[in-house]
Formats: C-alpha cells, structure tokens, sequence
C-alpha cells in the first residue's frame, strides 16, 4: 500500500535549527514533494527530490533517501514566520495523484 | 498575476441544497485537482483533471462531480450536500504532473464549506 508518516507536532526556537522527519511506502516512486501550510492559508511549495541527497534552498533544505523510504525538511535560522504546517507528499496512482501526509505543525518560540 | 480563484470563498448551507465551488487559473496548466482537508486526515483528493474532458477519480471522490469544460476552468459540484462534506477545500493547478517538469501545484486561497 502506499503511506506516510510524520511527526504531528514539534517546537523549536528562533535562530535554531529543525529537522522534520518523513518516511513514506510506496509502489511506485516518483519524487517526493515539500509543503509549507500557514494557517487558515493555502499550501505553498517548497521542495521537490528524486534523485537521493540533499538539496539546498537558502535556509530550507531537503533531503531523501529512496532505499530507506525517508526524507526530512531541514530549516535553519528559525524565524517566527516559520511556524507552519508542513506537509511531505507523493506522486502516486501512476503519478497522476499527489498523496499527503497529515502534515507537521511546527511551533517556533521566541 | 498567476494564481488560481476559487469562489466563493466561505458558505453555508444546508443538506441537500446543490452547491458548485468555481476554480479558475491563469497559468494555462493542463493538470487540475481537487481537494478536502479535514483535522487529522491532512489533504485527501477528490478528484483530479489532467486536461479538457479528461478527468479521474481520486482518494475521496463520493458525493462530488467535476468537469473540465475549458482548460482554466474545473468547478467541483455537490449535487445533494451532506454534513460529512463539511471540510476546506482547496483547488491546485499544475503544468505537469509525476516526474515531469514544472509539477509543483498551485494551491487556490481555499473554501471553507459548512453544511447543517
């Protein structure tokens, strides 16, 4: 079958550094996608891996592993503004659907 | 400005009384999708278009229709609305989809649907 699984919540503070955990199962790979979700908005995107490693985007970073079934959103520098909902995704149903996880909601503290 | 509309925005109603929720996007993507998001159970997709005429079923697709009549155009139907239809929706639009290019979605601002 097809899954994934993330932390529901997780706090951090300004200026530090988090790491936001996603393991999924799939049939079929086909990427997997970064969201971030503030409140009473619409999803934004962020990232999209499909090869293995880490990718870099200014203080967001993401990183996949296709033989472990794991990918984690790193942020750096934490900002107030970072406090969100993020969301890991998959292309699935031959890579016409998008699959999500229930999402992380991350809380930063000043 | 590139975006994607949904309208109306907010609505209630009440059981039974046929509803259509309009999206719209500017950016001439083929792939259009619908879907509802609910406390706990994150984003489920209801239903999904991959160019005019051409549409699927996703995850969630009971009690809704759609149609794909224009490329920029995908409105989600609730012909006999019930109360378990109460959610927020959220429209998204894409160039392409899979592993291709360009397969990020843009997401619609959301409606937030009540039905009594």
């Amino acid at each position: 079958g097809q899954n994934i699984d993330q932390p529901t919540e997780m706090t951090a503070t300004e200026g530090a550094i988090v790491q936001i955990n996603c393991t999924y199962q799939t049939s079929g790979f086909n990427g997997l996608f970064w969201y971030q979700q503030h409140a009473g908005e619409a999803p934004t995107f962020l990232s999209y891996n499909v090869l293995d490693g880490l990718e870099e985007k200014g203080r967001f970073s993401s990183f996949l592993s296709r033989s472990k079934g794991y990918s984690y959103l790193l942020l750096k520098e934490l900002q107030m503004k970072d406090s969100a909902s993020y969301l890991c995704a998959f292309p699935s149903g031959s890579a016409r659907q998008l699959t999500f996880g229930s999402g992380t909601q991350l809380t930063v503290l000043p | 400005e590139a975006q994607v509309t949904q309208n109306p925005r907010y609505l209630i109603t009440v059981t039974g009384k046929k509803l259509t929720v309009t999206c719209s996007q500017n950016m001439n993507h083929e792939y259009m999708s619908w879907y509802r998001q609910d406390p706990g159970l994150g984003l489920r997709q209801i239903y999904y278009s991959m160019n005019v005429e051409v549409t699927d079923k996703g995850d969630v697709p009971e009690g809704y229709k759609v149609s794909r009549k224009e490329k920029r155009n995908f409105p989600l139907i609730l012909e006999s609305p019930s109360p378990n239809q109460t959610s927020l929706y959220f429209c998204a639009s894409s160039f392409g989809f899979g592993v291709a290019g360009d397969n990020e979605q843009f997401f619609g601002p959301g409606t937030r649907l009540t039905v009594l």
